[in-house]
Formats: structure tokens, C-alpha cells, sequence
């Protein structure tokens, strides 16, 4: 099955500093997707993105699908921004399942 | 409008026992998926109910079943509970799983499971 893996799996910031998240995937996609797992254990849909390139306020994402990997680009980050991203996709022709990498875990520190 | 509700938000069993947790999708949505997050890990698919049929399983024991009913609520029953039962079970829904972008998945808040 399709595989996922998340760079780096730990980051440690300041407030206020810039960040990039990788996510690299071993086969064509039909699904992808960017969540922010809280502290409580909720997923935060932050970007549905199996190509191309959105923003939204100080994220934004980039899906190369030909090259297999998509970037999640966090600017100016704020203590709220902690907690657990996850990289999630689907293959195309295959199972409608997410399957999840394991996460990049974010601290960022007042 | 409502998200993706789960009941209950905890529960704690005993080894042996049986548990039903519950999950109602997204007003209009008909595809739900079920999802186990031990600590440490990312979710692992477990599920997924289109239409009120089984689209796909995971690699769980036959200990895990779960249906969705007519208005496209599911439940996901675990029997003979074991202690590496313990975990996040997540539920997702989504419009059609077969068409972009109508594919997003949306999670519930969870059911924590403890098994003592």
C-alpha cells in the first residue's frame, strides 16, 4: 500500500519564527490532506490539497504530485500553533482510506 | 452547523467486555469512516461505510464490526475487549468518497477508550 512519511518528526520554535513541514508519498493520490491534531485529540482540517497550492491567513500548502510530496509552510507561529501535524492520503485507484504518516510534532515557545 | 458527532467521549471497560461506539456524520454527508489512534501514532483506518455498505476494512481482528443505518449514522462495536484496545477512535465523514473534492474527510472529537 501507499506509504507516508513526515519530516522532521519533532520542531521546536520560537514565537514568531517560520516553518516547513514535508510530507512525502510513495505513489499517486487522489486525497490530501493537512491536520492539526489538538492537545484534546480533535483533527483540524487545514488543507485539502492533492495538487496545487492554497493559503489560508499565516499557513499555506504545496502539493507537487508528479514529484510525490507536499510542503505545509507555517509563518510567524504563535503558541497556539503546538500540537501534532499529520500529512493523511488516499491512493488513486486504490482503497478510499486515509492512510496517515506519523506526524511532525510542533512546540512553539512564548 | 454540526460537525461530525461521537458519544461517548469516554469510556473506560474491562478486559472481555464489549463496547459500541457511536458516530453521526455531517448533515448531507453519506460516507463514514472509523479510525483507531493509539498514543504516539497516526490514526489507522479501521472502516469505511458508503451508503450504507462496506467500501473497505482495515487490518483489524473480526473482534471489530461496525453498519450505518438509513440516516447514515454508523457504530463500530469491538467485542472481547483486550487491553491493546485502548485508544482514540476517531470517525470521519465525507460527502462521496469517490469524486474530488467531494472526498475531504471531516473527523469527529474522538471516544477515548480505557481497558482495564
Amino acid at each position: 500500500g501507499i506509504q507516508v512519511e513526515q519530516s522532521p518528526p519533532d520542531l521546536i520554535l520560537q514565537e514568531g519564527a517560520n516553518s516547513t513541514l514535508r510530507c512525502n508519498f510513495s505513489d499517486s493520490v487522489n486525497n490530501l490532506q493537512w491536520f492539526h491534531q489538538n492537545p484534546w485529540g480533535q483533527l483540524i482540517n487545514l488543507f485539502y490539497i492533492p495538487s496545487g497550492t492554497k493559503q489560508n491567513g499565516r499557513l499555506s500548502a504545496t502539493t507537487v504530485a508528479t514529484e510525490r510530496y507536499s510542503l505545509l509552510y507555517i509563518s510567524s507561529s504563535q503558541t497556539t500553533d503546538s500540537g501534532v501535524y499529520f500529512c493523511a492520503v488516499n491512493s488513486q485507484g486504490g482503497s478510499e482510506k486515509l492512510v496517515f504518516g506519523k506526524g511532525t510534532k510542533l512546540t512553539v515557545n512564548p | 452547523d454540526a460537525g461530525v458527532t461521537q458519544s461517548p467521549t469516554h469510556l473506560i471497560k474491562t478486559r472481555g467486555q464489549h463496547v459500541t461506539l457511536r458516530c453521526s456524520p455531517i448533515s448531507g454527508h453519506k460516507s463514514v469512516s472509523w479510525y483507531q489512534q493509539v498514543l504516539g501514532q497516526g490514526p489507522q483506518f479501521i472502516f469505511q461505510y458508503y451508503e450504507k455498505e462496506e467500501r473497505g476494512r482495515g487490518n483489524f481482528p473480526d473482534r471489530f464490526s461496525a453498519r450505518q443505518f438509513p440516516n447514515y449514522s454508523s457504530e463500530l462495536n469491538v467485542n472481547a475487549l483486550l487491553l491493546g484496545d485502548s485508544a482514540l477512535y476517531l470517525c470521519a465523514s465525507s460527502l462521496d468518497p469517490h469524486l474530488r473534492p467531494y472526498n475531504e474527510q471531516f473527523f469527529g472529537p474522538g471516544t477515548r477508550l480505557t481497558v482495564l
